[in-house]
């Protein structure tokens, strides 16, 4: 079994300021973990994963993930947020065993990037 | 790329009725198809997982007979809500897979009122 908590269900930042949406997990077996963007009305967009290799992942928008395995955690940051950040972001996390696995999700957190 | 598709967006229908829900995987093969339900303010719950030619596999407490999953080829599932009610109004967002692929690729969505 897995779960995944995101304590932030909303997070306010000014444009321009860095921001972290927290992310913590927890397995009995190896993972992987993703981030996904859902802006108003849309479906869910992958922003970010990490499968293995090196534990800080990036996207192309700026925002970048480190996996934590000791804390169990999937962070997430960006050092400069904008207008367009705004949107709601869900951690997920599924077991590390090739092929398709269950993904389990966060409940999410609201990005609402202020001017 | 891998862009998947929904149609409906939107549909409005009467109680008692049914509504057919279309996901299409643009330009990949979709071995492993997902339906999520959405509800205001909560995570992706995910309702059922179906393989191309093979009948879905329902998550406990979802109703087969209410929703009805069919995974006919390797670029289309459809799920039929058959006589919808109040309650089942919700966003149904669909997701797709590559053959042992961990990453899921998600439909814009299909919001559906019951009226």
């Amino acid at each position: 079994a897995q779960s995944v908590t995101q304590l932030d269900s909303q997070v306010p930042v000014f444009e321009e300021a860095p921001v972290e949406l927290r992310c913590n997990y927890s397995s009995s077996v190896s993972v992987y973990l993703f981030w996904y963007v859902q802006y108003p009305n849309q479906g869910l967009q992958l922003l970010l994963k990490y499968l293995s290799g090196s534990t800080l992942v990036e996207s192309i928008n700026g925002f970048e993930a480190e996996f934590n395995k000791s804390q169990t955690s999937f962070h997430l940051r960006k050092p400069s947020v904008h207008i367009s950040d705004t949107a709601e972001y869900f951690c997920a996390v599924s077991p590390n065993s090739g092929g398709y696995q269950k993904v389990t999700f966060g409940t999410g957190t609201k990005l609402q990037v202020i001017p | 790329g891998a862009v998947v598709s929904q149609h409906p967006s939107r549909v409005i229908c009467k109680s008692g009725t049914s509504v057919k829900i279309e996901c299409r995987s643009l330009d990949f093969q979709a071995t492993t198809m997902f339906w999520y339900r959405q509800f205001p303010k909560k995570s992706l719950m995910l309702m059922a997982t179906s393989n191309e030619g093979s009948k879905a596999t329902y998550e406990q407490g979802v109703e087969k007979d209410k929703f009805l999953i069919n995974h006919a080829s390797l670029t289309l599932s459809t799920l039929t809500v058959t006589s919808a009610h109040p309650e089942d109004s919700s966003f149904y967002i669909c997701s797709a897979s590559r053959r042992n692929q961990e990453t899921q690729y998600f439909g814009p969505g299909t919001r559906l009122l019951v009226l």
